[in-house]
């Protein structure tokens, strides 16, 4: 069965450091998402992506955030200047193309900013 | 915005016991509605969805939902656990609009005891 996949697994950084995060949705999927889940904390919207553009975004997702869809595979989340705030597992997820259609989840990249 | 509620952050059963996870939301439109679980060192994976039709959702590995517009609920049923069943469940809904962003609840941890 396709797959979200994420790399890395885990990522830990320095504050102030650039960071980005890589998802390989599942092939035929159309609509993209980033999530992240502070620790003890609900999961949270950060940003949507469809036809190569922003579709929505969430509060936290400022200008530190941005995410690209670079070669027609690898969808990344890339955070300019990190801060301690922002240690907390990311999550991608895609979907298919109808609003009814699934949403289907990575495992996850645990990022740690020291 | 809408906003979503699990009643219970950790529960404990012996196996073969019932199951019953609350879950609520606050919105006042047409939402569609998601039970997430995330067994340990794994992603999330859907259970079930409710989008129309019938309010009562039978998902995987015999879990079912009841959907109940009057008292904004829907929550998550399993008659009898088994230890495999272990696990973080996760209620979320979308709106019937929009880029089918998820908004989730806190979770709850279930520990099912052999």
């Amino acid at each position: 069965e396709p797959e979200v996949t994420q790399t890395p697994s885990h990522q830990v950084t320095q504050m102030g450091q650039e960071v980005i995060l890589r998802c390989v949705p599942i092939s035929n999927h159309l609509y993209f998402y980033w999530y992240r889940q502070i620790l003890g904390q609900k999961v949270e919207f950060l940003v949507s992506f469809y036809n190569n553009e922003i579709s929505e975004k969430s509060e936290i997702f400022d200008d530190q955030f941005s995410v690209e869809r670079p070669d027609g595979s690898n969808f990344t989340l890339k955070i300019r200047s990190t801060k301690l705030e922002d240690s907390a597992m990311y999550f991608c997820a895609s979907r298919a193309g109808t609003s009814t259609d699934t949403q289907y989840f990575g495992p996850g990249t645990r990022l740690t900013v020291l | 915005a809408q906003s979503v509620s699990q009643h219970n952050h950790h529960v404990i059963l012996s196996e073969a016991a019932s199951l019953e996870l609350g879950c609520n939301y606050s919105y006042g439109g047409t939402v569609n509605l998601f039970w997430y679980v995330q067994y340990p060192g794994q992603h999330l994976q859907l259970l079930l969805k409710y989008f129309s039709g019938d309010p009562l959702v039978k998902g995987i590995k015999g879990f079912e939902a009841e959907f109940i517009k009057s008292k904004f609920s829907f929550n998550l049923r399993k008659p009898s656990v088994q230890w495999s069943d272990t696990a973080e469940y996760f209620c979320a809904v979308t709106l019937n609009s929009g880029y089918s962003t998820l908004t989730f609840g806190k979770g709850t941890m279930l520990l099912v005891s052999p």
